[in-house]
């Protein structure tokens, strides 16, 4: 089945402690992207990969890495993350950029205190 | 800067039509997406408009006036299951997708 997987689903954490949320496609896509979604606003995007070994910061880096060392996966990683880094993430992965559906993971709802 | 809009909420009752509006402003234009996004889950893919007119696609159509930046999203014969947000999303010059807030709809029954 083409999916995409987000792991983990629900993550409750503590300001300055490092954490990565893994994102997975099995359909080879070239483009990945990392999203975060709050209340009111639409989804903004963090990062994203044009292919393996190639990364853009979106709309909204400042606080988040990510890394593309294989096709499939491209985790995203919060340093130190903070409390105004709580929010709905999804991950989400497309053929290529022209006219192609995303196809989105479950999403991860972190929570930071 | 770059902008889309479309209504916060709407309601509409089971079995009618309803129709969603997005306007937008985006350097360049690459198409147009539209996503359904029940609560909690991810945003499923619902239809794709580069040029003008109207596409159908069974209960569901999408129109694009790029004229206007204006498009709507037309559901009929509404079902309960229809509850979700709709979300719009504007594919600009660098093929980056810039999306609006979405609108919730809410059926009656």
């Amino acid at each position: 089945e083409a999916q995409v997987t987000q792991n983990p689903r629900y993550l409750i954490t503590v300001t300055g402690k490092k954490l990565t949320v893994t994102c997975s496609q099995n359909m080879n896509h070239e483009y990945m992207s990392w999203y975060r979604q709050d209340p009111g606003l639409g989804l903004r995007q963090i990062y994203y990969s044009m292919n393996v070994e190639v990364t853009d910061k979106g709309d909204v880096p400042e606080g988040y890495k990510v890394s593309r060392k294989e096709k499939r996966n491209f985790p995203l990683i919060l340093e130190s993350p903070s409390p105004n880094q709580t929010s709905l993430y999804f991950c989400a992965s497309s053929k290529g950029v022209e006219g192609t559906e995303a196809f989105f993971g479950q999403g991860t709802r972190l929570t930071v205190v | 800067g770059q902008n889309i809009d479309q209504p916060t909420e709407m309601t509409a009752t089971e079995g009618a039509i309803v129709q969603i509006n997005c306007t937008y402003q985006t350097s360049g234009f690459n198409g147009l997406f539209w996503y359904q996004q029940h609560a909690g889950e991810a945003p499923t893919f619902l239809s794709y408009n580069v040029l003008d007119g109207l596409e159908e696609k069974g209960r569901f159509s999408s129109f694009l006036s790029r004229s206007k930046g204006y498009s709507y999203l037309l559901l009929k014969e509404l079902q309960m299951k229809d509850s979700a947000s709709y979300l719009c999303a504007v594919s600009d010059s660098n093929y980056q997708l810039i999306w609006g807030a979405g609108t919730k709809l809410i059926i009656k029954p």
